[in-house]
């Protein structure tokens, strides 16, 4: 699987914008780019994907590098119900294979 | 509320017994997997099922089996537990061949081995 790296740590303040950074410099052609977070105490939980183009939904948007070697998942104004880890995971086509998680980025968000 | 549901919520057992977990999938999904998470390993895939079949083997221990059932609850079966095994135990369940593969996770096991 081609790897993923991603910070350890990032803090935002309350009801600022978070960008998340996230490097793939060997992705394939195929591979979509998955993002999830897990709260404290939860399992996982899916936040979003996208292959090429930049991609929005109620809970983030995924910024997609032209070369597609990086992308950016980002929290327009960040609760501290955000606070979580969140894993950049990298998928073939078909979906119906494991997630391989890396290690993600801890955020923190402060008050 | 992922939908998908495990059970126990906490298992304290003792070094050598037999456990075993149980997740109930969101309905009509046919796929189910299985993640162990631990502090020094972190997130780590172990087996998945598809409408009864396995489809794929991670890094899931000899003494560690798992079935689906024609009802699609899954079960992980761990015997001659180590202290080592205790951990997070989570099941996800997904559409299966379509939709993006988005898993939904359940609330998790968490084992503890004395």
């Amino acid at each position: 699987d081609a790897k993923t790296t991603q910070p350890n740590s990032m803090e935002s303040n309350e009801e600022e914008p978070v960008h998340l950074p996230c490097n793939h410099s060997t992705i394939s052609g195929t591979d979509y780019i998955h993002w999830y977070r897990q709260l404290p105490s939860q399992g996982p939980e899916y936040v979003i994907h996208g292959l090429t183009s930049n991609v929005n939904n109620r809970m983030a948007s995924l910024a997609i590098a032209e070369d597609r070697k990086s992308s950016t998942l980002i929290l327009h104004r960040a609760t501290l119900r955000d606070a979580a880890v969140y894993y950049c995971i990298l998928r073939g086509y078909s979906g119906n294979t494991p997630l391989v998680f890396g290690k993600g980025t801890r955020l923190s968000v402060i008050a | 509320d992922s939908g998908v549901t495990q059970t126990p919520k906490h298992l304290i057992t003792a070094t050598g017994q037999r456990v075993t977990l149980r997740c109930s999938p969101r309905s009509g999904d046919l796929s189910v997997y299985w993640y162990q998470q631990s502090l020094d390993q972190g997130l780590q895939f172990l087996i998945h099922y598809y409408n009864g079949e396995e489809r794929a083997k991670g890094n899931i221990l000899e003494r560690f089996s798992a079935q689906q059932f024609p009802d699609l609850h899954s079960e992980l079966n761990l015997s001659s537990l180590e202290l080592g095994d205790s951990a997070l135990y989570f099941c996800a369940s997904s559409v299966g061949r379509t939709g993006g593969g988005t898993q939904y996770f359940g609330p998790g096991t968490r084992l503890l081995v004395l």
